[in-house]
């Protein structure tokens, strides 16, 4: 069973631009998890998605940031516009359940020039 | 709203040897999860050990075992036999039933040869 996938890896960003980071749960997870890391700090939950369904998105920005969970395929979060301080490493990570143990990504590291 | 609180940003210990590492939260909540996460310099998230607030015992995981002592709302985590694989990042972290995972600030271990 592959773990939670990620992708891109590594996304480099103008200012100005759109960053799209890819979470692909592991096999029968249907709980996603957003958190970010600003350098030198802990993870910050963001939000949290079922599929089709935004469950709790009281640590995302109110401007810019957005994400999706569709029925078929990845979960997304999208940054538009980004600036510099939108630079850290964001990780998605999936559960099976509301109880269950959640699951980590390798992470996405976001730098904005 | 709940809190989690490391205290000690860095530490260090001698390969071999033993190293505690320090972790309080604050809730209001009677039914909750504790987890000590590894970050190594991948920045890969790794589960370390888990304590269910419900259960008295003491979790442990090997090397790795856990102080947790629910009405001072204190978590520490023992690594005993220390090795140099496990210089990281540490980070304490609580969750609430079917909710989102809180962490602290982290500690970062050291360890010497």
């Amino acid at each position: 069973n592959a773990g939670v996938m990620q992708n891109p890896r590594h996304l480099v960003r103008r200012r100005g631009q759109e960053a799209r980071l890819r979470c692909s749960p592991m096999k029968g997870h249907s709980h996603v998890y957003w958190y970010r890391q600003l350098p030198e700090e802990g993870l910050k939950f963001m939000v949290y998605l079922q599929k089709e369904n935004i469950i709790d998105e009281s640590g995302m920005p109110k401007e810019r940031f957005s994400a999706e969970f569709p029925k078929e395929g990845p979960s997304i979060l999208r940054i538009q516009q980004v600036v510099r301080g939108d630079s850290a490493a964001y990780f998605c990570a999936s559960s099976p359940g509301l109880e269950d143990e959640q699951y980590f990504g390798p992470g996405t590291r976001l730098t904005v020039t | 709203a709940q809190t989690v609180t490391q205290s000690q940003p860095e530490m260090s210990v001698q390969e071999a040897e033993t190293v505690t590492l320090s972790c309080t939260y604050d809730t209001s909540e009677s039914d909750y999860y504790l987890f000590w996460y590894k970050q190594p310099p991948s920045r890969q998230m790794i589960l370390v050990i888990r304590q269910e607030a419900y259960k008295q015992q003491n979790a442990t995981e090997n090397r790795f075992s856990v102080n947790f002592q629910k009405a001072a709302k204190s978590f520490s985590l023992k690594i005993s036999d220390s090795q140099l694989g496990d210089a990281a990042m540490y980070f304490c972290a609580y969750r609430s039933a079917g909710d989102k995972l809180i962490f602290g600030t982290g500690t970062r271990l050291q360890v010497f040869p």
